[in-house]
């Protein structure tokens, strides 16, 4: 099995600060996913990534693939209250049809 | 589109006993798995069916875990006999094929005491 390290593991930050989450792992991925988990209910996908060096903007989140694909960021600009959650990353096996979650950064945006 | 339905969302049960836990996927859906999330572990895959055929059970933890998928609208994960360590949310998630986005339950928070 493919491990995927995310860092860090905890974040609390003042609402309107940027922050950075990575995602990296010595394998190499044929796509990368990111998901937010609220208290409470089952993950949720914001993006999927496959080209290696590719990056995706959602509203003030960019997700960026590695050249390699073995690693991913995601970067929050202004961070709000409501981007509070578990967000986690997802590599998708090269070979197989596993999906390989990392374990996950819980942040918190305090107003 | 009524998304990944599980239930129940919440079991108490004493060692020993059987838990079933059910899922209904998302309609079209052809890939259902089973996963675990513990605050150590984190999530963790237990299970997947292509087709309703298991095709990687490798993440069961012991011969306690079963899983069954007799349709494709219906799937129940049990453990005969529960164990204070299963105590977890349990995850049911659907997607298109395998390797393609998931969409996830909101699981059930299962507590053996």
């Amino acid at each position: 099995t493919q491990l995927l390290e995310q860092s860090p593991q905890f974040l609390s930050i003042q609402e309107g600060e940027n922050l950075t989450v990575y995602c990296n792992s010595s394998s190499v991925f044929s796509s990368l996913q990111w998901y937010r988990q609220e208290p409470g209910e089952g993950p949720v996908l914001l993006v999927t990534v496959v080209t290696g060096g590719e990056v995706k903007k959602l509203k003030r989140l960019t997700f960026q693939f590695g050249d390699a694909r073995k690693d991913s960021s995601l970067h929050i600009t202004a961070a709000q209250p409501g981007d509070t959650g578990l967000y986690l990353c997802a590599g998708a096996e090269t070979s197989g049809s596993r999906l390989t979650f990392g374990e996950g950064t819980q942040l918190t945006v305090n107003p | 589109d009524a998304g990944v339905i599980q239930s129940p969302r919440h079991e108490v049960t004493e060692m020993g006993q059987e838990v079933t836990l059910r899922c209904k996927p998302i309609s079209g859906h052809n890939s259902l798995f089973w996963y675990r999330q513990t605050m150590m572990r984190g999530l963790e895959l237990l299970i997947y069916f292509n087709n309703n055929v298991p095709i990687d059970d490798s993440g069961m933890p012991e011969d306690r875990f079963s899983a069954k998928m007799p349709n494709a609208s219906f799937s129940t994960l049990k453990i005969q006999p529960s164990e204070p360590r299963d105590s977890a949310v349990y995850f049911c998630a659907s997607s298109l094929v395998p390797n393609s986005p998931l969409h996830f339950g909101n699981g059930t928070r299962l507590t053996v005491t």
